[in-house]
């Protein structure tokens, strides 16, 4: 599969805790983007990155950071994680930044004990 | 504020039904909006959007700016339309955030 890819696919951890999320863009791609999506919120967009710099933010917490390296591949750090944190980070990338050319990911699963 | 609301978290229908998913949005502007979905173990993924105006897999949509509407059909459901589907919104144009709705999980039954 050559699309985008997400590391881990699931992650328990513990309330206080800090976890990394990793996303492979598709070949080619310049754009990532971050959501998540839980039960009470929805999908809700984080934060968009383009050829390594922040384009665009959503509703991404204060304890949340992410960030694109060279390589193109993204980072979403979560820090002193809370039970509602519990919810599954999608991923997508695109070529030029266009919402409507996104490649979603698989997501991984966070759940937050 | 803008919003997007899909008042069916749940739509079941028998095959051969015309189904249609309600999509309501809350903006002043001109917004782009889109229908997205989510098949069982697969990845989200755009089915389409009001702009190209078209047909996919037979589920059309129109914007309806006086009704601030953007509801999904298609005539004659099949089995393989079982998913998960999200309607979003992209504003204004050229924005590069979507927002969600909730979602309608959609069931067709034999």
């Amino acid at each position: 599969d050559s699309g985008v890819t997400q590391t881990p696919k699931h992650l328990i951890t513990a309330t206080g805790q800090r976890v990394t999320l990793r996303c492979s863009p598709r070949s080619g791609d310049l754009s990532v983007y971050w959501y998540q999506q839980s039960l009470d919120q929805g999908l809700q967009f984080l934060i968009q990155y383009y050829n390594g710099e922040e384009r665009a933010k959503g509703n991404i917490l204060e304890r949340f950071s992410a960030q694109q390296f060279p390589d193109l591949h993204s980072e979403l750090n979560l820090s002193s994680l809370e039970l509602g944190d519990s919810a599954l980070y999608f991923c997508a990338s695109s070529v030029e930044g266009r919402v409507e050319t996104q490649y979603f990911g698989p997501g991984t699963r966070l759940l937050v004990l | 504020a803008q919003r997007v609301t899909q008042p069916e978290k749940l739509l079941s229908v028998f095959k051969g039904a015309p189904v249609e998913l309600k999509c309501n949005y809350s903006y002043s502007g001109s917004p782009e909006l889109f229908w997205y979905v989510q098949y069982s173990r697969q990845r989200l993924q755009l089915l389409l959007r009001h702009i190209s105006r078209e047909s996919i897999k037979g589920f059309t949509a129109d914007l309806n700016k006086g009704e601030t509407s953007f509801h999904l059909k298609k005539p004659f459901a099949q089995e393989e339309d079982s998913a998960m589907y999200y309607c979003a919104l992209s504003a204004p144009q050229g924005a590069q955030k979507l927002l969600f709705g909730q979602g309608t999980r959609l069931t067709i039954n034999p």
